[in-house]
């Protein structure tokens, strides 16, 4: 079975500050998707961003960007000049087949003002 | 532009009593389906999942199951409800050219 593992149940960080999430995943294949969502207070899941195994590339989304390492199964969120808006829980998943996103158990972030 | 439609968005049941939740896709054709359920501190958990109407896969052996009788309507239902169903229920939709899921607003049952 795949797995997607967030070792870090709880994150605090300064607003303003840089924050990295980690995530790490068990996977057989060569070819996938990886996602950061956010789950705000609203429970609404949020799409942050989104990485192509087979780009080497790291995504970046204005102040979300990734560290993708493929061979070390590693793929960390790095949120730069924090904002309160971005407390939330914030899940790491794996996908690209029909059967759906695997997701890790989350870590919540909390911005201090 | 596509949405998910999920309702209700809170649920109080006793045990013992059926359940059903909605979820309709707007805007797109033949979209995958799923339904998640998220328990407190812990991540999302597949419960079902749909490719076409009437096709049906189930990831956890449960007291749940799902139905799908439209192209855009995936349904999750239970004849008799237990404690340990209460949870974050959220429906999420994906077509085979996109790779991330969207996800509707959710439904947060409780079983009393």
């Amino acid at each position: 079975a795949q797995t997607v593992t967030q070792s870090q149940p709880e994150m605090s960080v300064q607003e303003a500050e840089t924050v990295t999430l980690s995530c790490t995943y068990d996977t057989s294949e060569s070819d996938y998707y990886l996602f950061w969502y956010k789950q705000p207070p609203s429970r609404q899941m949020i799409l942050v961003i989104r990485q192509e195994a087979y780009k080497q590339q790291n995504a970046t989304e204005n102040r979300f960007s990734v560290n993708f390492q493929k061979a070390a199964k590693s793929f960390s969120l790095k949120i730069s000049d924090s904002q309160l808006g971005d407390a939330a829980m914030y899940f790491c998943a794996k996908g690209g087949g029909a059967d759906g996103l695997t997701f890790g158990k989350g870590t919540h972030l909390i911005i201090q003002p | 532009s596509q949405t998910i439609h999920q309702w209700p968005a809170t649920l109080v049941q006793p045990v013992g009593s059926p359940l059903s939740l909605e979820c309709t896709v707007e805007g797109t054709s033949n979209p995958n389906l799923y339904w998640y359920r998220q328990a407190a501190g812990r991540g999302l958990q597949l419960l079902f999942y749909s490719v076409g109407i009437g096709q049906i896969s189930s990831e956890v052996p449960q007291n749940l199951s799902a139905s799908r009788p439209q192209d855009r309507q995936f349904i999750l239902s239970s004849k008799k409800l237990l404690l340990s169903d209460s949870g974050f229920y959220l429906c999420a939709w994906k077509t085979g050219w996109t790779t991330e899921a969207f996800f509707g607003q959710g439904t947060r049952l409780t079983v009393v």
